[in-house]
């Protein structure tokens, strides 16, 4: 069965500096990997996702996340924080090529000026 | 970029009572839509899929008496709470594609609370 971990419920970072959400998988096939956000009282948008190939992929608004399988790892990142990206932030897996997503639990990120 | 919108967007209903929460794709056609619910704290959890025209398939563990969903037409699914209690407060949230495992755009959310 797979099964997402999405460490720290909640993250704080001041603006402009460096954003990192944590988010480990369980598996047993190849996954596909996914990071969501959701601003408030809309629905969730997707950030970027991971398939096959390159391991580091670029989504939108400046974040990255990086496949480790090594480390079975999905961690988001974004070099400067902005204000604008307060939201909570969902990882998910699917079991390769399928509809049915798993989610964690989500984290919700504030930004201080 | 394409948009789900639920409705309502809160409700709340005693206990006993039948729910309906909508689930529409406003400017695109979704041959399948998916129901999820989220629990305070908790990931959000598939509950069923529904294909347009077709029977809804449900999660292990779903009752499918309980969470009537239909899926009428390539716009609109509804998902019916029967004889919600407050065990069924939750956060109901829809997604919706176009084809296969194309991309899912997901609705808001709808939060029931039932006393």
């Amino acid at each position: 069965a797979q099964s997402v971990t999405q460490l720290g419920s909640h993250v704080s970072v001041s603006e402009g500096a460096l954003v990192l959400l944590r988010c480990n998988y369980s598996s047993s096939v190849p996954p596909y990997l996914f990071w969501y956000v959701q601003y408030p009282n809309q629905g969730l948008q997707l950030l970027l996702k991971y398939t096959t190939g390159a391991t580091l992929v670029k989504g939108i608004n400046g974040f990255e996340a990086e496949f480790k399988k090594s480390e079975t790892s999905f961690h988001l990142t974004k070099p400067s924080a902005h204000m604008s990206d307060a939201a909570e932030y969902f990882c998910a897996v699917s079991e390769g090529n399928t509809d049915k997503l798993i989610f964690g639990t989500g984290t919700r990120l504030q930004v201080f000026p | 970029g394409a948009v789900v919108s639920q409705h309502p967007s809160w409700v709340i209903c005693k206990s006993g009572t039948s729910v309906k929460i909508e689930c529409r794709s406003l400017d695109f056609q979704a041959t399948t839509m998916f129901w999820y619910r989220q629990f305070p704290k908790q990931s959000l959890m598939l509950m069923a899929t529904s294909n347009e025209g077709s029977k809804a398939t449900y999660e292990q563990g779903v009752e499918k008496d309980k969470f009537l969903i239909n899926h009428a037409s390539l716009t609109l699914s509804t998902l019916t709470v029967t004889s919600a209690h407050p065990e069924d407060s939750s956060f109901y949230i829809c997604s919706a594609r176009v084809t296969p495992l194309a991309k899912q755009f997901f609705g808001p959310g709808t939060r029931l609370t039932v006393l």
